[in-house]
């Protein structure tokens, strides 16, 4: 149990156009979802947290209008990158919490290569 | 200074040894201590989850904090081929749903 996926796996797109990424909770409600990214040699870092119907909290230096987080329901979060940058080439990486808000289960995260 | 650090390594081990991985915080804040494995292009999955200071065993593997030194191990007995990953250590200062701050990761290979 407790599997989220995410939708692309890898995305590759030309600078100044929007990217989406889908994170979806399979088999529970997701009542938190976080977005991570990681540069390589670096650690995951925190971008923001989300609540089902609320909108997304952003970590200090991330842009809120540069990255959209919608979390429309209880298993679907997205996180658009809008106008995206040869420095925003990532792995981005989401998780949820469920009732056991203790435990955050990671998806298999998204490649991102932006030229 | 880095909030959390961890040696990225690699770290390469015989199979059937004991291996000890750690990191080091400086926040003292951070309550709750996670230790997490990753394969190749897959996900973080949990392998422990510990509070405060003190061990924590479940199989092969045993989690130790020390809140006073900052310092967090996780021991991997008996290691086999098949431990070989990236072990990321994370923690959180509140027990509820808040954001973890991860380590760099140590790439552990177990040598058959």
């Amino acid at each position: 149990g407790a599997v989220v996926s995410q939708h692309p796996s890898w995305v590759i797109c030309k600078s100044g156009t929007s990217v989406k990424i889908e994170c979806r909770s399979l088999d529970f409600q997701a009542t938190t979802m976080f977005w991570y990214r990681q540069f390589p040699k670096q650690s995951l870092m925190l971008m923001a947290t989300s609540n089902e119907g609320s909108k997304a909290t952003y970590e200090q230096g991330v842009e809120k209008d540069k990255f959209l987080i919608n979390h429309a329901s209880l298993t679907l979060s997205t996180l658009t990158v809008t106008s995206a940058h040869p420095e925003d080439s990532s792995f981005y990486i989401c998780s949820a919490t469920g009732l056991d808000w203790e435990t955050q289960y990671f998806g298999p995260g998204t490649r991102l290569l932006v030229l | 200074q880095k909030e959390v650090e961890q040696d990225p390594g690699p770290l390469s081990v015989p199979e059937g040894a004991i291996v000890s991985l750690n990191c080091t915080y400086s926040n003292s804040a951070f309550q709750y201590f996670m230790w997490y494995r990753q394969y190749s292009r897959k996900g973080p999955e949990l392998l422990m989850y510990t509070y405060s200071s003190g061990n924590k065993e479940d199989g092969r593997f045993t989690a130790q904090v020390d809140k006073s030194s900052k310092y967090i191990s996780l021991f991997i007995r008996d290691s086999q081929p098949s431990d070989s990953a990236t072990y990321l250590c994370a923690m959180k200062i509140g027990g509820g749903a808040d954001g973890l701050t991860f380590g760099k990761g140590t790439h552990l290979i177990i040598q058959p």
